[in-house]
């Protein structure tokens, strides 16, 4: 089976940095996902990590260590439309590219 | 854009009913996903389909079924709905075996009284 687990809820100024944390257990590895969801809105794909690394795309990185099973989303430059939920999921090895989700992490930006 | 259509943005039910929640897709992708979201949970998986008239189980199966006649729809059907049942559920689809991202409907959000 898969698990992941990420913090349920961090809050922050707009420009600061926040990290949200991911990490998983699984039989299968194959990427990680980070999909953002506004309230009332649908999931939206962020990124998402096969190797090793850090890959940045505008104020969002994502970054992934498969020895650690583990991974994170860096947001920078924080603005108030930043305020959602955030998913990481793993890409198992199985039919149909299935993904699990964590429970997921609400950021909440303030002035 | 990839659009994925779900019939309704809420429904109300009644226990007992047997319910249809629709899904149509307009990118021709072979994968689509039926999933329910429930506070603190996450997204869990109750079908997907790689094909038409093939499904696969997903995490939490149990009291649910779905139909995949035509490539571009998919179908979640209750077939006897239970309280336990109302939620918030997520359609999506993305291309075959590779990292594609699932691109997500709207949501239903179901009621089941």
């Amino acid at each position: 089976g898969q698990s992941l687990e990420q913090p349920s809820e961090v809050t922050a100024v707009e420009g600061a940095i926040v990290q949200i944390n991911c990490t998983y257990q699984t039989s299968g590895f194959y990427g990680l996902s980070w999909y953002q969801q506004h309230d009332g809105g649908a999931p939206t794909f962020l990124s998402y990590n096969a190797l090793d690394g850090l890959e940045e795309t505008g104020r969002f990185s994502s970054f992934l260590s498969r020895s650690d099973s583990y991974g994170y989303l860096l947001l920078q430059e924080l603005q108030m439309k930043d305020s959602a939920s955030y998913f990481c999921a793993v890409r198992g090895k199985a039919a149909g590219n299935k993904l699990t989700f964590g429970g997921g992490t609400r950021v909440l930006v303030k002035p | 854009d990839v659009k994925v259509t779900q019939s309704s943005r809420y429904l109300v039910k009644r226990t007992g009913e047997k319910v249809f929640l629709e899904c149509v897709q307009d990118m021709d992708h072979e994968n689509m996903f039926w999933y329910r979201q429930d506070p603190g949970l996450g997204l869990r998986l109750i079908y997907f389909s790689y094909d038409v008239k093939m499904k696969e189980k997903g995490d939490i199966p149990e009291g649910y079924s779905v139909s995949r006649e035509k490539k571009e729809r998919f179908s979640l059907i209750l077939e006897s709905a239970s309280t336990n049942q109302t939620s918030m559920y997520l359609c999506a689809s993305n291309e075959g075996m590779s990292n594609q991202p699932q691109h997500f409907g709207d949501g239903t959000r179901l009621s089941i009284l």
